[in-house]
Parts: structure tokens; sequence; C-alpha cells
């Protein structure tokens, strides 16, 4: 049973790109969480989303930023116009649905933005 | 809202000490608790999960203490190794459980 998986596992955008970070939870997960963590930094939560739905988005930044979970294929978190502040870690996360009463959450090796 | 502290920030200990991380959290309404180990330049690796209804978990060298009415969990780590040396994250479930909220981390540095 694969892990959670995130590419690519390193990111170099100039600014005023567009950064598109992949995710693929674990084999049976529906849940999907994106975290950010700055240097020297714990991780901040920023989206948390389900199939075709975004259930909590209160860590996104308001403008640039974007999160989708579509029906079939990975999660996406997309940074418009990137800026040199955007540089960080960013982890997802998945889980297995909350009816089960099991919320562990399984995290990817991360994706590392660097805006040059 | 839920905020998690870990002390201390930093610990530097030779080899063979058994040490404890601690880990603090203002809200006791939780489901669980979770250590993470992260290496440099990694991601999370899950060490513990510890479900509200338990006061400990055990793997191998690693023991973990759950007091959710003192908002307190600690990571007991025996027999220390220069491979333990990484940053130790504890995280509870948010208020609303929609999200994990971290610790800023210990940098365990175990010296040979």
């Amino acid at each position: 049973n694969a892990g959670v998986m995130q590419n690519p596992r390193h990111l170099v955008r100039r600014r005023g790109q567009e950064a598109r970070l992949r995710c693929s939870p674990m084999k049976g997960h529906s849940h999907v969480y994106w975290y950010r963590q700055l240097p020297e930094e714990g991780l901040k939560f920023m989206v948390y989303l389900q199939k075709e739905n975004i259930i909590d988005e209160s860590g996104m930044p308001k403008e640039r930023f974007s999160a989708e979970f579509p029906k079939e294929g990975p999660s996406i978190l997309r940074i418009q116009q990137v800026v040199r502040g955007d540089s960080a870690a960013y982890f997802c996360a998945s889980s297995h649905s909350w009816a089960d009463g099991h919320n562990e959450q399984f995290f990817g090796p991360g994706t590392r933005l660097t805006v040059l | 809202k839920q905020e998690v502290t870990q002390i201390p920030a930093a610990l530097s200990v030779p080899e063979g000490e058994n040490l404890v991380l601690n880990c603090s959290f203002t809200d006791s309404a939780i489901y669980n608790l979770q250590w993470f180990r992260q290496d440099p330049g990694k991601g999370l690796t899950s060490l513990l999960l510890i479900q509200s209804s338990q006061r400990e978990q055990t793997s191998g060298r690693l023991n973990a203490s759950l007091d959710k009415s003192s908002g307190r969990s600690t990571l007991y780590i025996a027999a220390s190794q220069p491979g333990d040396s990484a940053t130790y994250l504890c995280a509870v479930p948010s208020y609303n459980n929609n999200d994990m909220r971290f610790g800023a981390g210990t940098r365990l540095t175990v010296k040979p």
C-alpha cells in the first residue's frame, strides 16, 4: 500500500510564475490536508478537502492560493504569481473518512518550493 | 483556539542517555495526539499515536504518555543513539478536527 505521494519533490520558480503542487492520498483515503512549513517553523494548516469539496480553507492566504481535489486524479495546490515569501515546504496528508472514527493523518514527503 | 508548545526547543545529549521531550496543549478536548520525527529537509514520520482514551503508547525505545486533564504529553527516548538526531514534533487535532495543530518541535542532537 503506497503512502501519500507528492510531486514534484523540489520546485524552483521565479517571482511571478505559477506553482502547481500535486498530492495523491493513500489508497482508500478520501480526506486530504495541505500544510506549509516555513524555514525553522512548525507546520501550519492551510486547507482540508474531500473529493470535489473544500471543507475548510481557513489557513489559506486570501489571494493567489487555491486548492482542489477532483473526482479523478490528485489534489492540486496552486500558487499564482509566486513571491519569495512563498518559499517553504508544502506537505500533504490524507486520512480515512471521519465516520470510521479513525482520523490519523499520514503525511507525504513534501514539496520544497524555492522562489528566486 | 488550540495551541501546542514544545519544550525544550533544542536538546543535545551524549549517546546512551535517556531523555524526555515535552509537549503541552491548551484545549484538553482532543481525540488523539501524535508524535512525529522530521529529519532535515525530509518529510514527517509518524512515531506514535495516542488515542484520548489511552494514557501511553510504546514502540521500541520510544514511550509516549498523555495526560489530557493537564494538557501534557511526554516522549521518552531510552538509550539514545546518534541516529535519533532529528526534530520531534507533537500534534493534536484542532477544535473542529479539520486539521492538526503542530508544536514548533524539539531539535534533538545525540552526540557519539
